[in-house]
Order: structure tokens, then sequence, then C-alpha cells
């Protein structure tokens, strides 16, 4: 079983849908990040967390400490969205990330 | 510039070449860490450098990967005898405590094919 999983690993959405990825993870973390990788393979940092919730302009991101848990959320979806979504936590006992498979997220218009 | 930079972008090789790779960290920043990610999977972790600690080599998947920090700032990877099995795109990051609390900025990737 995979630390960190993601779901759904795949995922088609209609243009202004609001769109949520899961994250669950099984190792302590002293961080959690999401990360967004375009077709061309370019990575950007979308949020890194350690409680609560974050929001960045039609991006939500929360985690839940206790459950293990986080997710990301889409508002108002548009084709520009499409990408793969990644969760990675950074182990206590490292700095190393563990990353999940990724989500692949489809937008249409 | 003011993100992480790597070069080549792409670099198409034969088997049993040596290949190496370079990774521009942001300026400052302490931490600098080589991923790879092969068609269709997951990001996985080769080396990471913090400061002038001995770097962290668990990832690196055989001894025909080595990796090398010069100066706390450019980093090479070097992969020796590359077989098909090398063909990934190979991230590098970096990240400072100090100024960005652990996130990491990711570099653009370097597409390798091994042919």
């Amino acid at each position: 079983k995979n630390e960190v999983e993601q779901s759904p690993q795949n995922l088609t959405a209609q243009e202004g849908e609001f769109i949520t990825i899961n994250c669950s993870y099984s190792v302590g973390i002293s961080a959690l990040h999401w990360l967004q990788q375009h077709p061309g393979g370019g990575i950007v940092s979308l949020f890194m967390l350690s409680s609560g919730k974050k929001k960045h302009g039609r991006l939500i991101a929360t985690i839940n400490i206790q459950e293990k848990h986080s997710s990301l959320h889409i508002t108002a979806s548009h084709p520009r969205d499409s990408a793969v979504y990644i969760c990675a936590v950074r182990s206590v006992d490292t700095d190393k990330l563990i990353f999940g498979t990724g989500t692949r997220l489809q937008v249409f218009p | 510039g003011a993100g992480v930079s790597q070069s080549p972008s792409n670099k198409v090789t034969e088997k049993g070449k040596d290949v190496e790779l370079r990774c521009d960290p942001i300026s400052g920043h302490t931490a600098l860490y080589w991923y790879r990610q092969s068609l269709g999977q997951g990001l996985e972790f080769l080396i990471y450098f913090q400061g002038n600690s001995a770097p962290d080599k668990s990832g690196l998947p055989s001894d025909r990967f080595s990796a090398e920090r010069t100066g706390g700032s450019v980093s090479t990877l070097t992969i020796q005898r590359t077989q098909q099995e090398d063909s990934a795109v190979y991230l590098c990051a970096s990240s400072s405590h100090r100024t960005s609390g652990g996130a990491r900025f990711f570099g653009p990737g370097t597409r390798l094919t091994v042919l």
C-alpha cells in the first residue's frame, strides 16, 4: 500500500463544475504539498499546508491532521485547469517528500 | 532568473553513454532535491542536499547515479553507462526553510531519452 494515496486517479469535468481531489496518507508528516503538473512537465507548487485551510484564487486546500487527509478543491473549473495534481507529504522524520501518483484532471468546455 | 533552472531541457543519448544534468537552484536556497518521473509514473526521490551536510543518497537507484553540489549552489546529476530504463524527466527543486518555510520550487525538468 502506498504511503500517499490520491483519488480519483482520473477526473473529467465540464467547465464550471466544482472539483475535489482527495489525498490520504499513512505516515507522520510536518507538511503537505499540492503540486500541479502541466502536460509539458513543468511543476508548480500550489499549496503547502500543515493545518487548516488555504485559499488562492479558485483553489482551496484543506487538511485534517487527525484523519490524515487533505482535499484540493477547484471552484468554477476551467479548461486551463487541466493538469495532473499531485499530493506530496513531508515526512516528519526527514525532509523528504513522499509523492502520491497524481490525479489527472481534464476540464472540457 | 528568479526560479530554478535546469539544463539541458532535453537530452537524447545512446545506451551506455554518460550524461550530466545541471540544476541551478534559487539563490540562497540551502536545500536542493533531485527527483525522477518515468513515463506514466509518479515522482521518485533521488537525492537531497542540505547546506554543508552529507547528502541523502537513499533514493539513487544504482551506483551508476551520482550527484554533487558545488559551493552550496549548482548541482550536477551524473548517470554513467545509461540504460533505457533511465529514460525519464529529471526534476530539480530547491527550498529554504528560512525564506520559504520549506516550500519546494521546481525547475522545468530535463527530459532524458536513452535509445
